[in-house]
């Protein structure tokens, strides 16, 4: 069975502060993909990799960076959180036969 | 950009009925996919739909792709397909992948 697995579920951050989400996968998939959701919302496309090492902009990647230091792992950072950036995150991999298996999502709130 | 468009926003059905779920793209297809997320939140693939049409169980998806549209069609629905149906499609070129906004479904007992 597939799998990806974010850490933290679950985080409340101060404003101004560091977070880092993380994203470990065992599909073996080269592609890896950071999303958020808001309430009431679609996903959208933060940062994206398609190797170790490499990292791609999204549609929304401003505030964010993303790291990739091996197939396995994708994090996504938050140097200075704001407020605007509370949302669920949600992390995937997609493998050669597009499809994308979904992480069970973080919800992040920024106080 | 990609232009992802779903239709309807919100759904609500009584158990039983059929639902259509719509989603439009202004660029050309290169894959589409379909998504189904519980209302706790975690995503579940239902269908990988490029082109034509394809069944699993209650639910066909069928992608025209001259007319940039693709569909989800819930035949007899039931209470626990309440949640919200994403479709995603795929950029072959950057391997960009872009959500619509959803479509909130409701079945009513």
């Amino acid at each position: 069975e597939a799998a990806v697995t974010q850490s933290p579920r679950s985080k409340v951050a101060v404003t101004g502060g560091k977070v880092t989400l993380s994203c470990h996968q065992t599909n073996n998939h080269d592609y890896m993909y950071w999303y958020r959701q808001d309430t009431g919302h679609g996903l959208r496309l933060i940062h994206y990799s398609y190797v170790a090492d490499s990292t791609e902009k999204g549609d929304i990647p401003d505030g964010y960076k993303a790291s990739r230091p091996s197939q396995e792992n994708f994090s996504l950072i938050l140097e200075l959180a704001s407020l605007s950036q509370t949302a669920v995150y949600f992390c995937a991999s997609s493998g050669t036969v597009n499809t994308l298996y979904f992480g069970e999502g973080s919800r992040l709130i920024v106080v | 950009g990609q232009q992802v468009q779903q239709s309807p926003a919100s759904l609500v059905l009584q158990e039983g009925e059929n639902a259509e779920l719509q989603c439009n793209f202004s660029t050309s297809l290169n894959s589409m996919q379909w998504f189904y997320q519980r209302p706790g939140g975690s995503l579940v693939s239902l269908f990988y739909n490029p082109s034509g049409t394809k069944h699993s169980g209650r639910l066909t998806s069928t992608t025209v792709i001259k007319e940039r549209r693709s569909s989800l069609h819930i035949s007899s629905s039931q209470t626990t397909d309440s949640g919200t149906y994403l479709c995603a499609l795929v950029n072959y070129g950057n391997e960009k992948i872009t959500f619509g906004a959803g479509t909130k479904l409701t079945i009513k007992p």
